[in-house]
């Protein structure tokens, strides 16, 4: 069976340290994989999202990157951290066509 | 800019109520809708993916329905019960590859 793994559970940071977020997959090849964001008071929102190693699209312009070096692993990175970057970094991947996203546990980031 | 709009924003019901929440998305463009369950502490899971307009779920008490000429899903919940409580997000995807979330409903319920 599929099983995704996102890690740290929680993190803080202050402002204008680097960061790095890693998801992997086990159990399935080639599957789309997604870096969303939930802040205070708001909906998930969609950071990046990979359809294969080294394609990335970047859906809001912002200080976080995304990089998948190899077929099931996820990283999210900033170079300096901004206040505004504290939320629930949450990655889910999904197969090919019509199916559901299968969330990891989440990262809650804190940026103080 | 693609939205995704959920009502209401929280709901608080009794044990044994039956309950509705709906989810408004663009009706262009439509690949599939989602509906996702978020209780606290733990991470979203699927509930259904529809991509037909008229299509109806169902999984155990709750059940879903699919507008897509107007644009709209509704979830409902029978019997509403405790466990039953979390954030309920509806998800519109426009594409294969990219799922716009709404805001959620959050629902309680109360025994």
């Amino acid at each position: 069976s599929q099983t995704i793994h996102q890690w740290p559970a929680t993190l803080v940071q202050p402002v204008g340290s680097p960061l790095s977020l890693e998801c992997t997959v086990e159990g399935t090849s080639n599957p789309n994989l997604y870096w969303y964001r939930q802040a205070a008071g708001r909906g998930l929102q969609l950071l990046f999202y990979s359809v294969g190693i080294g394609q990335i699209s970047s859906e809001v312009p912002q200080n976080l990157s995304a990089s998948r070096p190899q077929d099931r692993q996820f990283i999210l990175s900033s170079k300096k951290l901004l206040l505004s970057d504290s939320g629930f970094y949450l990655c889910a991947w999904t197969g090919t066509g019509v199916s559901p996203l299968h969330f990891g546990n989440g990262t809650r980031l804190t940026v103080t | 800019i693609l939205n995704v709009e959920q009502s209401p924003q929280s709901l608080h019901v009794q044990e044994g109520d039956s309950t509705n929440f709906t989810c408004s998305f663009p009706s262009s463009n439509f690949y599939a809708l989602h509906w996702y369950r978020w209780e606290t502490a733990k991470s979203p899971e699927a509930l259904f993916v529809m991509t037909l307009n008229g299509d109806e779920k169902k999984k155990g008490r709750i059940s879903a329905t699919l507008n897509t000429k107007e644009g709209y899903s509704y979830l409902y919940i029978k019997g509403s019960q405790p466990e039953d409580s979390a954030t309920y997000l509806c998800a519109f995807a426009y594409n294969t590859d990219k799922l716009i979330f709404g805001t959620g409903t959050r629902l309680q319920v109360f025994p």
